[in-house]
């Protein structure tokens, strides 16, 4: 199975939104509702942000939100503030019943 | 509050097999609700997932890694394992193990993870 396709790198300024694609394939995103996204702070464990494709954890902030269209899953994040500054990750169930992870996306908050 | 602790060598040798325990505390392994496994970093990329098994023994593995991956459980211990076999440096990475919702790919629970180094 291959990794998801996430862009390797995105920035923003305070205050401003930014969206994170994460490209699939009719095998995984595009099959199912059920992609999570992950943040992950330097040294330490993923972060669960959103799962079901646009369902957020208790305590994860409403500026986090998830979509998907097609094979293609979406993150944006609005309001952008310098501690949303990290890696993200998105994960989807597979067709074959395996779980793939995107390859991540590092966030820079000017 | 549900913790998982991850245990195990640090410096495996390559060729050899590298053998983690992930402690479960806080609740129990059995739920039917949860799937339990183990997902690697190495050092500077991404996160690969390794597998994962449901309490009753199930299993579901990468397959690029499934030749040499064994996942198992020990209910009574409230633990699960990570057996990896004939070892190289490209398996070098923290490993962390984590629960996976039984619907889709949440995982809400990972540990905090420990560094394998493979080398001589």
């Amino acid at each position: 199975q291959s990794a998801l396709t996430q862009p390797a790198s995105v920035s923003g300024s305070p205050g401003q939104s930014i969206t994170i694609s994460c490209i699939g394939t009719s095998s995984d995103v595009g099959s199912y509702d059920l992609v999570s996204w992950y943040q992950q702070h330097p040294g330490k464990a993923p972060k669960l942000m959103i799962y079901e494709g646009s369902k957020r954890p208790s305590g994860i902030s409403n500026r986090f939100s998830g979509s998907k269209s097609g094979n293609t899953a979406s993150l944006t994040i609005s309001g952008l503030q310098a501690e949303d500054g990290a890696d993200y990750y998105c994960c989807s169930y597979t067709s074959i019943n395996t779980v793939v992870f995107g390859g991540g996306t590092k966030l820079t908050v000017l | 509050q549900l913790q998982l602790q991850e245990s195990g060598p640090g410096l495996v040798k390559p060729s050899e097999t590298l053998s983690l325990t992930c402690t479960v505390s806080g609740g129990s392994i059995s739920s039917s609700s949860y799937y339990w496994g183990w997902i690697r970093q190495p050092p500077g990329k991404g996160l690969e997932w390794i597998g994962s098994m449901y309490y009753s023994g199930s299993t579901y593995y990468n397959p690029s890694l499934k030749s040499r991956v064994t996942i198992s459980v020990d209910t009574s211990k409230n633990q699960f394992s990570l057996k990896l076999s004939s070892v190289t440096a490209a398996d070098t990475a923290v490993y962390y193990c984590a629960r996976r919702r039984v619907r889709g790919v949440t995982i809400d629970y990972w540990g905090q993870g420990t560094l394998v180094t493979v080398s001589s």
